[in-house]
């Protein structure tokens, strides 16, 4: 089936450093949706592009969905303690009409304060 | 407005028991979802129904019915459950089948 492989894993940083991490595959998608997941609860939806080359900004946060269809990164500006927390990419595939997410296996961001 | 809620919040089963997850929405979306989520695995669609009255098999079915009892409410049922069914599971709603998805806060369920 289709795969995302989103990368790093996981991430330690220092407070206030910008952090980048991407989603790619094989597939070509119609939106892309990064999410965040706190400890115990559920993802909470961050930013939704739906266009090829889109650029979207969420306050600290920017993602773009690729050019070919087949990639997004996302970043946060200026880290804070509270972004800890695991993100996740999800694609959905171009056609159909079940809206099927293909969900990538997350990054997990560790902030040191 | 809460949103997508589910019950229980946690629940631990004996091999072989059975029990069926509740999930509901009162954003009025069409199609409603239920995945599973696993270490080191992301999240996995187990069902989802499209609109009130369907419902259709995702990646991981196996081991899983659903009934999509009106347009609010989705539930997930094991008839007997296994230790390899051990997960956190979510339900998540969208206004149509190609609409972005909205999350539940999960149900953890451990299978002895």
């Amino acid at each position: 089936g289709q795969q995302l492989n989103q990368s790093p894993q996981s991430m330690f940083i220092q407070e206030g450093e910008d952090v980048s991490m991407n989603c790619t595959s094989s597939s070509i998608f119609n939106t892309w949706l990064w999410y965040k997941q706190d400890p115990g609860e559920g993802p909470v939806l961050l930013i939704a592009l739906y266009k090829a080359g889109e650029l979207t900004s969420n306050g600290r946060l920017t993602a773009q969905f690729g050019i070919t269809r087949k990639d997004s990164f996302l970043n946060i500006s200026a880290s804070i303690p509270s972004d800890v927390g695991i993100y996740f990419c999800a694609g959905q595939l171009s056609g159909g009409s079940q809206g099927n997410l293909i969900f990538g296996k997350g990054t997990k961001l560790s902030v040191k304060p | 407005n809460a949103g997508v809620t589910q019950t229980p919040k946690f629940q631990v089963l004996k091999t072989g028991q059975s029990m069926t997850l509740q999930c509901a929405q009162d954003m009025n979306h069409n199609s409603m979802y239920w995945y599973r989520q696993d270490p080191g695995m992301g999240l996995r669609l187990i069902y989802y129904s499209a609109s009130e009255g369907t419902t259709d098999k995702g990646e991981v079915p196996n081991g899983y019915n659903v009934s999509r009892l009106n347009k609010r409410e989705f539930s997930l049922r094991l008839e007997s459950a296994a230790p390899s069914q051990t997960s956190v599971y979510f339900c998540a709603s969208s206004g149509t089948a190609g609409g972005t998805q909205y999350f539940g806060p999960g149900t953890r369920l451990l299978v002895l």
